[in-house]
């Protein structure tokens, strides 16, 4: 089993540019969640998809940062324009809902860490 | 909002030495609690898991145990290794009904010597 994919492992840009970070969920898999982490402020969940939809998209710092899901097997967290500030790593994590379950465990990826210059 | 708050660390300690590694949190409900562990250049792993109070999680030594009238969760294990080394982080978790996203603490920079 490939686990969660993400890509590419590491970006650098330059502040102004267009970021897009991708993840490959593993197979199967009905949640998708994009988390960040940095020093200051530690892991925070961003935004996650069920079913490819969107549910909860409250942690998402602002209108820069968007999400999409086009298909069960792949999304995109797309910063424009990016800044400094936005330097973090950048976890996507998948989970698959049993009914009945109390807790449905998520399985990262390696992360992507990214340096806006 | 729900909160977990963990020590920060760095925490050194010698090969074979006790752990504990404290985790407390605030939550409006009853959640799950768990214990990530996140090694170097790698994602985060699922170490152990409580999902009601009183249930006491463990796995590869590490032992943490809910509970609830103190709102704990803090880690355990008797005697570290080398390859203990790695960030630990406490976080929680609703799943009535769904999924939801973790809460996570700050994580826990674990430095084990030989």
């Amino acid at each position: 089993d490939a686990g969660v994919i993400q890509s590419p492992r590491h970006e650098v840009t330059e502040m102004g540019q267009e970021v897009t970070l991708r993840c490959k969920p593993i197979s199967g898999h009905d949640y998708l969640f994009w988390y960040r982490q940095t020093m200051m402020r530690g892991l925070e969940l961003l935004i996650y998809f069920n079913n490819n939809v969107p549910i909860d998209d409250s942690g998402m710092p602002e209108d820069r940062f968007s999400a999409k899901m086009p298909n069960a097997s792949f999304s995109t967290l797309k910063i424009q324009p990016s800044e400094p500030r936005d330097s973090a790593v950048y976890f996507c994590a998948s989970s698959l809902y049993v009914a009945g379950w109390r807790f449905n465990e998520q399985f990262f990826g390696p992360g992507t860490r990214l340096t806006v210059l | 909002g729900d909160s977990v708050t963990q020590m920060e660390g760095p925490v050194t300690l010698s090969e074979e030495a006790f752990l504990t590694i404290n985790c407390t949190y605030t939550a409006t409900g009853y959640p799950s609690l768990f214990w990530y562990v996140q090694y170097p250049g790698e994602g985060l792993q699922l170490l152990l898991k409580a999902t009601k109070a009183d249930d006491k999680g463990s796995n590869k030594g590490f032992e943490a145990t809910y509970r609830k009238e103190t709102t704990s969760f803090h880690l355990e294990k008797g005697s570290v290794q080398v390859s203990d080394s790695a960030v630990y982080f406490c976080a929680l978790m609703y799943s009535g009904g769904g999924a939801d996203g973790l809460t996570f603490g700050k994580g826990t920079h674990l430095i084990i010597q030989p």
